[in-house]
């Protein structure tokens, strides 16, 4: 089956780092862009960027350019998203999501929800 | 950056009935790059419509898409139980770049 499995939930301290992970199944995982996507109830769906496994490009959304970190490792099929430090406001549900068999992001992980509360 | 707005914020309905969801872009998305997408609560994004008109695999043929330039319409003709639910836009036309519109609750 393919899919995308994320880590799990996530409760941290403020200050605290933190690195999440979103692995690939049944596809060809080096081919296809991998979306990093935050959802939060005051400003719904955002973006926070890209990294292409295949050579390990990355691009940023400039509202989360320096707030975190994108990598991947490509002999697990799995990319990263981690923070140095960690706010409360990173506190939202983040995906990943990709695209398979079409232009667009057709196959979505399950989603980590983070937590940063004193 | 195109910013995509939607209307309404929130659409009541009732089952079997038809439902329409608007979509402005703040600039002309090129090549009818849009997408829809349904949220259930509790679960990821779901791709329901690309390329503004065409329908993922598995979605229903109850949902349509169309537009072009800045307006885009996602249409579900005659609602079910399960379409209850939230549905955004997204324009793509500088792929892999992309932006959601704010989401349209569809509720009963």
């Amino acid at each position: 089956e393919v899919q995308l499995v994320q880590s799990g939930s996530e409760v941290k301290k403020p200050g605290e780092s933190l690195k999440i992970s979103c692995r690939g199944v049944g596809y060809r995982y080096t081919s296809n862009w991998i979306a990093w996507v935050r959802q939060t109830p005051e400003k719904g769906l955002e973006w926070m960027g890209f990294i292409f496994p295949g050579d390990s490009e990355t691009r940023y959304s400039p509202s989360f350019q320096g707030q975190v970190t994108m990598s991947v490792d490509t002999s697990i099929s799995t990319a990263y998203l981690q923070w140095s430090s960690l706010e409360s406001s990173d506190t939202a549900m983040y995906y990943c999501a990709t695209h398979v068999t079409v232009v667009a992001f057709d196959l979505w992980g399950q989603g980590t929800m983070v937590t940063v509360s004193s | 950056e195109i910013v995509m707005t939607q209307s309404p914020a929130t659409l009541s309905v009732s089952p079997g009935e038809r439902a329409t969801v608007s979509c402005t872009a703040s600039q002309t998305v090129r090549n009818k790059l849009v997408a829809w997408y349904q949220q259930k609560p509790g679960q990821a994004p779901r791709l329901l419509i690309y390329a503004a008109s065409t329908r993922a695999t598995g979605i229903p043929a109850r949902f349509s898409g169309s537009g072009s330039g800045t307006e885009f319409t996602l249409t579900i003709s005659s609602l079910q139980a399960e379409d209850f639910a939230v549905y955004y836009c997204q324009e793509y036309h500088d792929w892999p770049l992309f932006t959601f519109g704010p989401g349209t609750k569809v509720d009963i």
